[in-house]
């Protein structure tokens, strides 16, 4: 089993629709991080998260520490937000490396 | 501000040949630095990561190494590639945030390597 794992793998949308994406961990960690990588392979850091809940623009991201337990929420989605999202927590022991989830391919259709 | 260059973009190369993926970072001094790669379908795994020069880490045993020759220059490379080793590879660089074990990690624009 992996150490994260994402759901749903693969998400379609129309255009407005609210998206959630989940992302669940089994270690402790200090952070987590939500990325976004489009179709040409570059990836971008959304958010960092160690406790609570973020927003930027139309994005939420929340965690539950208790839970291992993060969403990213996206309100009023738009066709421009098609990308994979991908969930690395930052793992308290050893190196502190990030670990990834496998992603989530969203597709939001006009 | 920080900026990571990678260079080649693309990189078609047949098996058994060799390979040089460059990494480079500005804006910052004694970054730690970091190889990933995503096979087709794939999460990303993490290669290797630098504290300093000449320091690397090896995460997983495989056909590659890397070298840290600067500060801010991470190369990977193998002597004779697979097709095992087709992929994206993506530099990073580690800023910390000045809370205990918590840091932003930023991504370079990622290599494609295709092996055939």
């Amino acid at each position: 089993k992996n150490e994260v794992e994402q759901s749903p793998q693969n998400l379609t949308a129309q255009e407005g629709e609210f998206i959630t994406i989940n992302c669940s961990y089994s270690v402790g960690i200090s952070a987590l991080h939500w990325l976004q990588q489009h179709p040409g392979g570059g990836i971008v850091s959304l958010f960092m998260l160690s406790s609570g809940k973020k927003k930027h623009g139309r994005l939420i991201a929340t965690i539950n520490i208790q839970e291992k337990h993060s969403s990213l929420h996206i309100t009023a989605s738009h066709p421009r937000d098609s990308a994979v999202y991908i969930c690395a927590v930052l793992i308290i022991q050893g190196a502190q490396k990030l670990v990834f989830g496998q992603g989530t391919r969203l597709t939001i259709n006009p | 501000s920080q900026t990571i260059h990678q260079w080649p973009a693309t990189l078609v190369q047949p098996v058994g040949s060799p390979l040089s993926l460059e990494c480079t970072v500005e804006g910052t001094s004694n970054p730690n630095l970091y190889w990933y790669r995503q096979a087709a379908g794939r999460g990303l795994q993490l290669l290797f990561y630098s504290v300093g020069i000449g320091q690397i880490s090896s995460e997983v045993p495989q056909n590659l190494s890397a070298s840290r020759p600067q500060d801010r220059q991470f190369i990977l490379s193998s002597k004779k590639l697979l097709l095992s080793d087709s992929g994206f590879y993506l530099c990073a660089w580690r800023k910390n945030l000045g809370l205990a074990g918590v840091y932003e990690q930023y991504f370079g624009p990622g290599t494609r390597l295709t092996v055939t």
